[in-house]
């Protein structure tokens, strides 16, 4: 069974670091891309970023390029997100997912598994 | 910053049809697939129409996803009170070289 569990919820104050994981099982994970997604409150999805494990290619929207680090470790099957210094809108539920890709006559991609969130607040 | 739009909400009765479209651009919808997620109310999102028109395993056939040049749509017929909840469509951006997510569409029954 695939399964992404995430790290617990964070509070912490502005300018403080974080690093939150999100634990995978019942795939083989240097194969697949694992991506995050925000969700700040009452809002939408917004991908931040994505990373392939088997050799660390990373790739940042240009909305979080510079704003967080996405790493991963694959003795532990695990990825993580980061921040080096929180803001107040810093504030959000952040999810992993597993990005499918399907080839045919056209590449689908889409993710199919989806971490249970880890909800970040970042308050003085 | 969403770069596929939806409508804002969508509502129905019990039993009626209900259509969420999606618009995207050339750069997204119009060169790859569309799919669609459900987030209920405090839980995590989840898969429910990719490809465009397929279902995962478990996903009921009275949702149903299409694709028509630049736009996507998804009709959930025979409205149910448990179809409450938020969708989102999304696709892969080829100018960003990345994911982007619709704009979001509450659904009320």
């Amino acid at each position: 069974e695939v399964q992404l569990v995430q790290s617990r919820a964070e509070i912490k104050k502005p300018g403080e670091s974080l690093k939150i994981s999100c634990k995978t099982s019942g795939f083989t994970f240097i194969t697949y891309w694992i991506a995050w997604v925000r969700q700040m409150p009452g809002k939408g999805l917004e991908w931040m970023g994505i990373i392939y494990p088997g050799d660390s290619d990373t790739r940042y929207s240009p909305s979080f390029q510079g704003q967080v680090t996405i790493s991963a470790d694959k003795s532990i099957d695990t990825a993580y997100l980061q921040w080096s210094s929180l803001k107040a809108s810093d504030t959000a539920m952040y999810y992993c997912v597993r990005l499918q890709q399907l080839v045919s006559d056209v590449t689908s991609y889409f993710f199919d598994y989806w971490g249970q969130g880890t909800l970040v607040t970042v308050s003085s | 910053q969403s770069v596929l739009t939806q409508p804002p909400s969508a509502s129905g009765t019990p039993g009626q049809r209900v259509t969420i479209s999606c618009s995207g651009s050339s750069s997204n919808i119009g060169g790859n697939t569309v799919n669609w997620y459900q987030q209920l109310p405090g839980t995590a999102p989840k898969l429910l129409i990719y490809s465009n028109n397929q279902r995962p395993s478990g996903v009921p056939d009275r949702l149903s996803g299409s694709k028509s040049g630049t736009s996507g749509s998804l009709a959930i017929s025979g409205l149910q009170s448990e179809d409450e909840a938020d969708y989102y469509c999304a696709a892969w951006d080829d100018s960003l070289n990345g994911y982007v997510f619709g704009t979001g569409t509450k659904v009320t029954v």
